[in-house]
């Protein structure tokens, strides 16, 4: 079956430092590949996505490249802010072979900025 | 345009109660999502609906039942509540069926069962 592995954290870092979450995934198929946003308190926002092999997702300065050698899609940050204080969870979905059956999500990384 | 929309936002039962969970989106779109998300578990999916009068079971469906309602409405039911049920409800919806595709959550849904 599909999985997907992603730090646990809780990530704290300073502002203005270098983000990365690191994810891998299993999956027997060609998956799509995202990174989903939580903000206290709210639902999940879809802050980046991948289709293929090699694509780069990129969104509010966050960045992840679909890494298929290395089944993996880390998603980076150059300067961090407060702001990007929330819980970051990477997922997968199959392409189409038997319809919508829902995305794969990893366990969440909880990301702290500290002034 | 509220997207996707969740009622209640908070309930708490009592062991054996029941209770349903809507979820409604206003985006057209053709299928719905039911997930708990548990601490250190990221989200499961419970549910979904591939396009109107179908369901079928995801990862974790017992002790569920769905209905889809119509297009828009998608309702989880706990028809005994356990306290392993504890957790955080979230609906979701997508356009398409084919990749690749988005799907969009709604608030959440806190329930508690003691």
């Amino acid at each position: 079956g599909n999985s997907v592995t992603q730090m646990e954290g809780p990530v704290t870092l300073s502002e203005e430092a270098f983000l990365t979450i690191n994810c891998t995934y299993t999956a027997t198929g060609y998956p799509s590949l995202f990174w989903y946003v939580q903000y206290p308190g709210e639902g999940l926002q879809l802050l980046l996505k991948a289709t293929k092999a090699d694509d780069k997702g990129s969104n509010k300065g966050f960045e992840a490249t679909y890494r298929k050698e290395t089944t993996s899609f880390h998603l980076e940050k150059g300067s961090v802010q407060v702001s990007d204080s929330a819980v970051y969870f990477c997922a997968l979905s199959e392409r189409p072979g038997g319809g919508a059956d829902g995305l794969t999500f990893g366990k969440g990384t909880h990301l702290i900025i500290q002034p | 345009n509220a997207g996707v929309t969740q009622t209640p936002k908070f309930q708490v039962l009592k062991t054996g109660q029941s209770m349903t969970l809507q979820c409604a989106q206003d985006m057209n779109h053709n299928s719905m999502y039911w997930y708990r998300q548990d601490p250190g578990m990221g989200l499961r999916l419970i549910y979904y609906s591939a396009s109107e009068g179908t369901t079928d079971k995801g990862e974790v469906p017992n002790g569920y039942n769905v209905s889809r309602l119509n297009k828009r409405e998608f309702s989880l039911r706990l028809e005994s509540a356990a306290p392993s049920q504890t957790s955080v409800y979230f609906c979701a919806s997508s356009a398409l069926i084919r990749d690749p595709y988005e799907q969009y959550f709604g608030p959440g849904t806190r329930l508690t069962v003691t």
